[in-house]
């Protein structure tokens, strides 16, 4: 069963330094998603990404933050200047297009990356 | 804005005990409402869906009925395994269009003993 990827699954990084996520969705989605989970509190959205453009961000994806799909393949998410409080769970995930009239909403996640910023 | 608020965790119950996870939500518009499973050490699994009201949606003995009177989903099993031990979020959508963002609750950790 097709599954979405991401690497590394833990990263360490000390405060100021940038560090990039990387995501494989499923190869025939078009649709592509970064959330956020700190340790103990909800699932937050960052950014929805479609035609290689941002289609959605939210207030926490702030100039810090951007996304690339350098491939056909990966999609990745970077952090500039890492903070502390970047230390969380980010997960990708992907959803395909749909057609005119029918729900194809269900977005499939990965295993996430945890990240922590010392 | 969208909002989903879940019942206040953690959750233990014994093996065979019935399960009720209770989710309300705010949202503007229909919203798709969803319920996802996270197992210990893996990613967001969708378990069940509803996108109009009065669905019901069911998976693995779970269930969960849209209701847009009292704007709740609530995540219900008659006998639950220990293997169901999980993190439970409720989730919503608000199109059904492919490419909004998902707003989840808090998660419910659900603990079975044996």
């Amino acid at each position: 069963e097709p599954e979405v990827t991401q690497t590394p699954s833990h990263q360490v990084t000390q405060m100021g330094q940038e560090v990039i996520l990387r995501c494989v969705p499923i190869s025939n989605h078009l649709y592509f998603y970064w959330y956020r989970q700190i340790l103990g509190q909800k699932v937050e959205f960052l950014v929805s990404f479609y035609n290689n453009e941002i289609s959605e961000k939210s207030e926490i994806f702030d100039d810090q933050f951007s996304v690339e799909r350098p491939d056909g393949s990966n999609f990745t998410l970077k952090i500039r200047s890492t903070k502390l409080e970047d230390s969380a769970m980010y997960f990708c995930a992907s959803t395909e297009a749909g057609l005119a009239g029918v729900s194809y909403n269900e977005q499939f996640f990965g295993p996430g990356t945890r990240l922590t910023v010392l | 804005g969208d909002s989903v608020t879940q019942m206040e965790g953690p959750v233990t119950l014994s093996e065979e005990a019935f399960l009720t996870i209770n989710c309300t939500y705010t949202a503007t518009g229909y919203p798709s409402l969803f319920w996802y499973v996270q197992y210990p050490g893996e990613g967001l699994q969708l378990l069940l869906k509803a996108t109009k009201a009065d669905d019901k949606g069911s998976n693995k003995g779970f269930e969960a009925t849209y209701r847009k009177e009292t704007t709740s989903f609530h995540l219900e099993k008659g006998s639950v395994q220990v293997s169901d031990s999980a993190v439970y979020f409720c989730a919503l959508s608000d199109k059904e269009t492919s490419g909004s963002r998902l707003t989840f609750g808090e998660g419910t950790q659900l603990t079975v003993n044996p």
